[in-house]
């Protein structure tokens, strides 16, 4: 059973559009982290939220993390070809153990 | 550069080798992390210290699979007799834990990549 959804899979796109993608849970968690991974590079960290209903800004990407705490957005505003490559979210359950991620969303910004 | 470091970036084995990888994470970070990850996958956790105590293991882990974190530093990751379900990218990532944070970042290396022929 997969504890984190992340939706879209797959999304390829124009630059300049607009775009959001989701990562859902089964369950409430302590935080919740947002990567970007290129090919053949490690996860590079973009927000980590805490707080239901938070909302953080991070140049044209936006975070939200679910009242509930149990489901987050990342918006991307005017995306660019920079924007391209795998968006993971992790959640920590709580403090002190493990991190688990969702299988992605492959994001592709054409030029 | 004071980021997470592993070595070898890639491993080319064949079937039944032993191989042996390592991280070295930030300076001063009490915690290891370990995943695995496959294309088109996220990364999937093996196993974490807190310093040089091994603290949770994934029940995933085949006992081909051993970690080691000697003085709380750098880590191992060893995986004896290796199989081709072994190939994937394995990743490394560090984080200093504070209690009264409730919740820790890390930061990942840029992985090992492993091959077994």
């Amino acid at each position: 059973t997969q504890l984190l959804e992340q939706s879209p899979q797959f999304l390829s796109i124009q630059e300049g559009e607009n775009l959001t993608v989701y990562c859902n849970s089964s369950s409430v968690f302590s935080s919740l982290q947002w990567y970007r991974q290129e090919p053949g590079e490690g996860p590079v960290l973009l927000v980590t939220v805490v707080t239901g209903g938070e909302v953080k800004k991070l140049k044209r990407l936006t975070f939200q993390f679910g009242d509930a705490r149990k489901d987050s957005s990342l918006h991307i505003t005017a995306a660019q070809p920079g924007d391209t490559g795998l968006y993971l979210c992790a959640l920590q359950r709580g403090y002190g153990q493990n991190f688990v991620f969702g299988p992605g969303t492959r994001l592709s910004v054409l030029p | 550069d004071t980021g997470v470091s592993q070595n070898p970036r890639h491993k080319i084995t064949k079937r039944g080798q032993n191989v042996t990888f390592r991280c070295d994470p930030i300076s001063e970070h009490n915690r290891l992390y370990w995943y695995r990850q496959t294309l088109g996958q996220g990364p999937e956790f093996l196993t974490y210290f807190q310093n040089e105590a091994q603290l949770e293991k994934s029940r995933l882990l085949s006992d081909r699979f051993s970690a080691e974190r000697p003085k709380g530093s750098f880590s191992t990751l060893e995986i004896q007799r290796t199989e081709q379900g072994d190939s994937a990218m394995y990743l490394c990532a560090s984080s200093l834990a504070i209690i009264l944070q409730g919740s820790d970042t890390q930061y990942f290396g840029p992985g090992t990549r492993l091959t077994v022929l």
